[in-house]
């Protein structure tokens, strides 16, 4: 089946440090690979996406590289802000479907 | 409102309750989902309306789960019979692709506790 496994929460970094947020998924199909972000009182919103191996998606100082011979799509940033303070989804959808297929989610803190 | 808006924001049911879960999409959009996210995971997939027509219904979990969208716009989630395994977030996002995938805008949800 599909399914998305992330790296466990909650992430708890100083600003201006390094983000890196694991992801690992498996596939029947060829996938779309996404990274949504819900910040506090909001709703998902898409963050990037990648839609074929060796793509980097990219937002907001964030980035993320379809990677398929490990079949990983880890979340960077070089210098988080305070204002990245939220949690964030890895997922995927099969190319021709329309459901999106979640992880479980990694919260994020970054303290001032 | 320029978004998806659901309500109510936060429902509580006692066990037995019927509850009916509203989603009012963005304006001309096409498709419509419902997901259901259980605290502390991702939301899961529930089920999928092209205008009028649910052309994917597998994520429902069981018969107590009914959804529509009679007029192609607004949909109405409800949950029979509610248990407590029902207590969740649920989510309702809608996109102007026929396709939806990762062009769809999500709602703030419903907050759905089963006592």
């Amino acid at each position: 089946g599909n399914s998305v496994t992330q790296m466990e929460g909650p992430v708890t970094l100083s600003e201006e440090a390094f983000l890196t947020i694991n992801c690992t998924y498996t596939a029947t199909g060829y996938p779309s690979l996404f990274w949504y972000v819900q910040y506090p009182g909001e709703g998902l919103q898409l963050l990037l996406k990648a839609t074929k191996a060796d793509d980097k998606g990219s937002n907001k100082g964030f980035e993320a590289t379809y990677r398929k011979e490990t079949t990983s799509f880890h979340l960077e940033k070089g210098s988080v802000q305070v204002s990245d303070s939220a949690v964030y989804f890895c997922g995927l959808i099969i190319q021709g479907a329309q459901k999106l297929v979640f992880g479980q989610g990694t919260r994020l803190t970054i303290n001032p | 409102g320029a978004g998806v808006s659901q309500s109510p924001r936060y429902k509580v049911a006692k066990r037995g309750q019927d509850v009916a879960l509203r989603c009012d999409p963005i304006s001309g959009h096409v498709s419509l989902f419902w997901y259901q996210q259980a605290l502390g995971q991702g939301p899961e997939f529930l089920t999928y309306f092209q205008n009028e027509a649910q052309l994917d219904k597998s994520g429902l979990p069981s018969d107590r789960f009914f959804a529509e969208r009679p007029e192609g716009s607004v949909s109405t989630l409800k949950i029979q019979r509610t248990q407590q395994e029902d207590s969740a977030v649920y989510l309702c996002a809608s996109s102007f692709r026929r396709q939806g995938g990762t062009e769809a805008f999500f709602g703030q949800g419903t907050r759905l506790t089963v006592v």
